[in-house]
């Protein structure tokens, strides 16, 4: 089954305690995204990726760190977690100009 | 800056009760309108794309249409499983990113 998994689902942390939340794809997609959906402000990017060794910052990058060593996986790193990181993440991929896939989300609390 | 803004912002219905959800939007140089369905605690279900103004595609009891300003999906005689977040996005040419709206939270009552 075609899909973009991420790992783990829910997690609470306390503030500056560096967590990574992966996210693989089985697609062979070449672009991959991050999103934060917080509620009134909808999702909104991070960071997305074009291909292996390729990123760029989204609209939100600040205190996020991706890296894009295989095609597969596209880990969102936070090194010093802050409450105001608290949110629900998404990853996703696409092929061509069409067809976004998200994960199933990773509800993330700093406290 | 690019830009989507949708309403209602919540809308509860009667199943069989046909409504129209909107998708105003700005976009320098649009490459696609999109439309997704958000349950509770999951990810984003990709629906419909639209790219040009006139086109229209429909998938069950969802039609969803596109001018040079705004997007609407048609909900024709909805059924409580219809009951979801609907959200438009847009992306535009160059930059590799969706714009979303902040979505219409959608309630079918039996």
């Amino acid at each position: 089954e075609a899909q973009v998994t991420q790992n783990p689902r829910y997690l609470i942390t306390v503030t500056g305690k560096k967590l990574t939340v992966t996210c693989s794809q089985n697609m062979n997609h070449e672009y991959m995204s991050w999103y934060r959906q917080d509620p009134g402000l909808g999702l909104r990017q991070i960071y997305y990726s074009m291909n292996v060794e390729v990123t760029d910052k989204g609209d939100v990058p600040e205190g996020y760190k991706v890296s894009r060593k295989e095609k597969r996986n596209f880990p969102l790193i936070l090194e010093s977690p802050s409450p105001n990181q608290t949110s629900l993440y998404f990853c996703a991929s696409r092929t061509g100009r069409d067809g976004y896939t998200f994960g199933s989300g990773t509800r993330l609390t700093v406290v | 800056e690019d830009q989507v803004t949708q309403s209602p912002e919540a809308l509860r219905l009667q199943e069989g009760e046909s409504s129209s959800l909107n998708c105003s939007y700005t976009v320098s140089g649009l490459r696609g309108l999109f439309w997704y369905r958000q349950d509770p605690g999951k990810g984003p279900e990709f629906l419909f794309t639209l790219y040009s103004a006139g086109e229209e595609k429909e998938k069950e009891r969802l039609k969803a249409t596109l001018t040079k300003k705004e997007s609407f999906l048609h909900i024709t005689a909805p059924k409580p499983e219809d009951s979801a977040t609907y959200l438009c996005a847009v992306r535009n040419t160059g930059f590799q990113k969706l714009v979303f709206g902040t979505g219409t939270r959608l309630l079918v009552s039996p």
